[in-house]
């Protein structure tokens, strides 16, 4: 168990590029989880995964945001035409379903900056 | 959405000080946890708790769920305890997204 791996760490692009992070949970785990951190702030829920199938999102994951999950795995998160306001980190975190106790388990996110 | 407060926001204390965070939230939840974002941005679960008292170490942790509240108790601090602590919260049938205050950061002095 090497715990949540999220690539890369970090990503410098410029404002109206695409961006595509990857995020492998502990194996195990069937939760899936994609969350945004600013400055200063907690992180913010975007989606979530149960298996492959995306069962919630967020209505701050706007249509230039997509994520898969395709074989109950890994998943990525795309960004399109990217904004400056876009600059964050993605956090991306997993948990077990199904057990008494679900704890969530982070990874180290990918530090997002748009120029 | 749930509202979840944090208090204090900033919280300093030299080694070896006890303290007690706080966080409130606004509706019935059936998940609650306490995570600890280190100076390097790694946040680490210190806490499953949607009711009851649980303790780790120097760590502590007690939820009142009727009373919509939770408390986590940091005794004989350390400086390696620095950093932001959050309380995320699930409300009742509103699916799995853990919803987060915005932290109580912590600097722990020599």
């Amino acid at each position: 168990d090497t715990g949540v791996s999220q690539n890369p760490r970090h990503k410098i692009t410029k404002r109206g590029q695409n961006v595509t992070f990857r995020c492998d949970p502990i194996s195990e785990h069937n939760r899936l989880y994609w969350y945004r951190q600013t400055l200063g702030q907690g992180p913010e829920f975007l989606t979530y995964f149960q298996n492959e199938a995306q069962l919630e999102k967020s209505r701050l994951l706007s249509d230039r945001f997509s994520a898969e999950r395709p074989k109950g795995s890994f998943s990525t998160l795309e960004i399109q035409r990217t904004e400056q306001g876009d600059s964050a980190m993605y956090l991306c975190a997993s948990s077990l379903a199904g057990s008494h106790e679900s704890p969530l388990h982070f990874g180290n996110g990918t530090r997002l900056t748009v120029t | 959405g749930i509202q979840v407060e944090q208090s204090p926001p900033d919280l300093i204390l030299q080694e070896g000080a006890n303290s007690t965070l706080r966080c409130n939230f606004s509706d019935s939840v059936n998940n609650l946890q306490w995570f600890h974002q280190n100076p390097w941005g790694q946040l680490i679960n210190l806490f499953y708790i949607p009711s009851g008292t649980k303790q780790n170490g120097r760590l502590s942790a007690t939820t009142v769920a009727t009373e919509r509240y939770s408390l986590l108790y940091i005794s004989s601090s350390q400086t390696t305890d620095s950093g932001v602590y959050f309380c995320a919260v699930e409300r009742v049938n509103s699916g799995y997204a853990l919803n987060f205050g915005k932290g109580t950061s912590l600097l722990v002095t020599p």
